[in-house]
């Protein structure tokens, strides 16, 4: 089956370390996108990447960092400048930037503080 | 700038009654509406959307939603509820001459048995 593999499912971060979120799809999509989620928030765009080797800050890019070195895949990196990380993040991916179709979601990753 | 409220963040019905789930958006041009549903710990999952058309769309479970353009109103609603459909509710909207995708704040649905 088609779907996107976020991994881990659960992350816990020291003080002053970088931790890297994994989001692999085999959709064959080109647009992918991380979004964090907070309560009561709603879905909030970190970065998104429209194809391979190109990637945009979203809504909230500071203290993240991303790269697209592969279609298929589109990690992030939470670094130690992000001072509440704390959150569940989930990766999405679509068939164009600009399509009308809908995002499809991993199961997410959630990120703690230790 | 597009937003997008839920005005409501709960929701409780009884198993059997009819279900509804607000939205209002706001957007520059035309819009494309989407509705997706999280369980506890797990992603989005897309149930239908509104791109042009007919403006009562049916998605997935028996869910459908009705575009109105005078109201930029896109509810969604559930003839007859199930226990199963507890869960949280994300209406999202996009400008068709954009690339970003906005969320509500979600609804959370509790039905009971």
């Amino acid at each position: 089956d088609g779907g996107i593999t976020q991994s881990p499912k659960y992350l816990f971060r020291k003080e002053g370390q970088n931790v890297t979120l994994s989001c692999e799809q085999n959709l064959n999509h080109d647009a992918m996108y991380w979004y964090r989620q907070d309560p009561g928030q709603g879905l909030r765009l970190i970065y998104y990447s429209q194809i391979v080797n190109d990637f945009q800050k979203g809504d909230i890019a500071e203290g993240y960092s991303v790269s697209r070195e592969k279609k298929e895949s589109f990690p992030l990196t939470v670094t130690s400048a992000q001072k509440n990380p704390t959150a569940f993040y989930l990766c999405a991916s679509s068939l164009g930037f600009t399509s009308n179709q809908p995002q499809h979601f991993g199961d997410g990753t959630r990120l703690s503080i230790l | 700038a597009q937003s997008v409220a839920q005005p409501e963040d709960q929701v409780n019905v009884a198993e059997g009654n009819p279900l509804t789930v607000k939205c209002t958006y706001s957007v520059s041009g035309n819009p494309y509406l989407f509705w997706y549903v999280q369980y506890p710990n797990r992603g989005l999952q897309f149930l239908l959307k509104y791109i042009t058309g007919d403006n009562l769309v049916k998605g997935s479970y028996g869910f459908e939603a009705e575009f109105n353009k005078s109201q930029t109103s896109f509810h969604l609603k559930k003839p007859s509820a199930l226990v199963s459909d507890s869960a949280l509710y994300f209406c999202a909207v996009r400008d068709i001459n954009d690339y970003k995708l906005s969320f509500g704040a979600g609804t959370t649905v509790t039905v009971r048995a």
